[in-house]
């Protein structure tokens, strides 16, 4: 299965700042996910970013608030833009493995 | 989005206690996936189901694709402390169509185990 590497790990961050999160896979995968988990709840889709074109946008995110890029087959970047302390969340990146969906430890990151 | 009805929300039982959690849907999922979340970590896969009516299982755990294709349950049996965390079902929809492919989740069972 997929092998994925998310750094950082956690972060702490002034508001108004942005961060910037990678996700390294240890193959090349077509389609690669981002997600995010706020406090105590379950995995909300932010989009799909795919190699070559703009990513996908789920309902309630828009690109200029998590620009992402997708360079090429093994890495992607999701950007967290102008944070507030409503962005604490962990934000995960997943990609499709032989057997389900493969998850990167996620990015525990806190707005203060 | 649409979330799976996962229950029960949490759970708190003895060592040695065989534990039981399901999920269902409104609709329609082809493939079925069991995660567990620790503390400051992804979620990682346990069980992947992928036909209706399969039951499969991995070690102490069991998870079942229900007939109707819109739920499933997990078991563990002989729960140990290191069960403890976050359990959550997700489904796939798959095939062509541009969301398909999407996981989507349940809210979670958060797992407690009392040595």
């Amino acid at each position: 299965s997929a092998v994925i590497s998310q750094k950082p790990s956690r972060d702490i961050c002034q508001r108004g700042t942005s961060l910037t999160i990678q996700c390294q896979v240890d193959s090349q995968v077509t389609m690669m996910f981002w997600y995010r988990q706020q406090p105590g709840q379950s995995l909300t889709l932010i989009a799909t970013a795919n190699q070559g074109s703009e990513a996908t946008y789920e309902s309630g995110f828009v690109i200029d608030k998590f620009p992402i890029s997708r360079p090429n087959l093994t890495f992607s970047t999701l950007t967290v833009s102008n944070m507030s302390p409503e962005d604490s969340s962990i934000y995960l990146c997943s990609v499709e493995a032989v057997y389900g969906y493969t998850f990167g430890s996620g990015t525990r990151l806190t707005v203060v | 989005g649409q979330q799976l009805n996962q229950s029960p929300q949490s759970m708190f039982i003895q060592e040695g206690e065989d534990v039981s959690m399901n999920c269902t849907s409104s609709s329609i999922f082809n493939t079925w996936l069991w995660y567990k979340q620790d503390p400051g970590e992804g979620p990682v896969l346990l069980i992947a189901l992928y036909k209706a009516g399969e039951l499969t299982s991995n070690g102490r755990l069991t998870a079942q694709f229900g007939i109707t294709r819109k739920d499933s349950f997990l078991n563990i049996s002989a729960s140990i402390p290191s069960d403890v965390g976050i359990y959550f079902c997700a489904g796939l929809r798959g095939g062509s169509g541009g969301s398909n492919y999407k996981l989507t989740f349940g809210k979670g069972t958060l797992l407690t185990v009392n040595p």
